[in-house]
């Protein structure tokens, strides 16, 4: 199985920072690749897919990058309603893996 | 709208099994494969396996394999999940999730099903 692993684990961060989260693939998995937000309670959202693409509805504060084995998430400007925690997830021949997360916190 | 509505909690014994639904509406329901996704208590998100409502064909992740089974009914646009053999560390709440074609990532989620195992 691909394994995702996250960085870092827990991010601390100030309204209108630039953010960035790393998720290393164990193998190559080209751009299948999607990035969810979580808040506690709540259902994952789909914020990013094929990598870079950005699902209707996310602000465009928010942008994904990389192909192969190494991707990052981008939140340009932190915003209050950002302090949550976000999975990157895996797609490779019918098998699909997240990552352990990472949780952004208020600095 | 476009939503997926699950079924209430659940609290089973060890060794039980637990039969999750998931009930799709306003979007064609054989046209999206749906997985199911685990996260137990203060966890991350554990995927489960799919299920394509259209031919019933299935893909179970290997942990999951042989106590998993997932179903469906086209004609109430339901998919099943249930798990069998439940042990205390499956206490989780269970996602079912639409995954949109040539996308690969899941755009619409159901709110969630807890399930406790204790005896």
């Amino acid at each position: 199985d691909i394994q995702m692993t996250q960085s870092p684990s827990t991010l601390s961060a100030s309204v209108g920072d630039r953010v960035t989260i790393t998720c290393r693939a164990s193998q190559n998995i080209n751009s299948w690749l999607a990035w969810y937000q979580q808040k506690p309670g709540r259902a994952p959202k789909l914020l990013i897919y094929k990598a870079s693409s950005l699902e209707s509805g996310v602000p465009p504060r928010f942008s994904g990058s990389g192909s192969g084995t190494e991707f990052t998430l981008t939140i340009s400007s932190l915003q209050p309603d950002d302090f949550a925690t976000y999975y990157c997830q895996q797609y490779n021949t019918y098998s699909w893996t997240f990552g352990q997360g990472t949780k952004v916190e208020i600095k | 709208q476009v939503q997926l509505v699950q079924s209430g909690a659940e609290v089973k014994k060890p060794g039980a099994s637990v039969k999750v639904s998931c009930k799709a509406s306003g979007f064609t329901f054989n046209g999206y494969h749906v997985h199911w996704v685990r996260q137990a208590p203060g966890q991350g998100l554990e995927w489960m396996g799919w299920i394509n409502p259209n031919s019933g064909a299935t893909n179970y992740a290997q942990k999951f394999q042989g106590r998993v089974t997932m179903t469906r009914d086209t004609s109430i646009s339901t998919v099943y999940m249930e798990l069998s053999r439940l042990r205390s560390d499956d206490t989780a709440v269970f996602y079912c999730a639409r995954d949109r074609p040539y996308v690969y990532g899941m755009d619409v989620w159901g709110q969630g099903t807890t399930v406790t195992v204790s005896s």
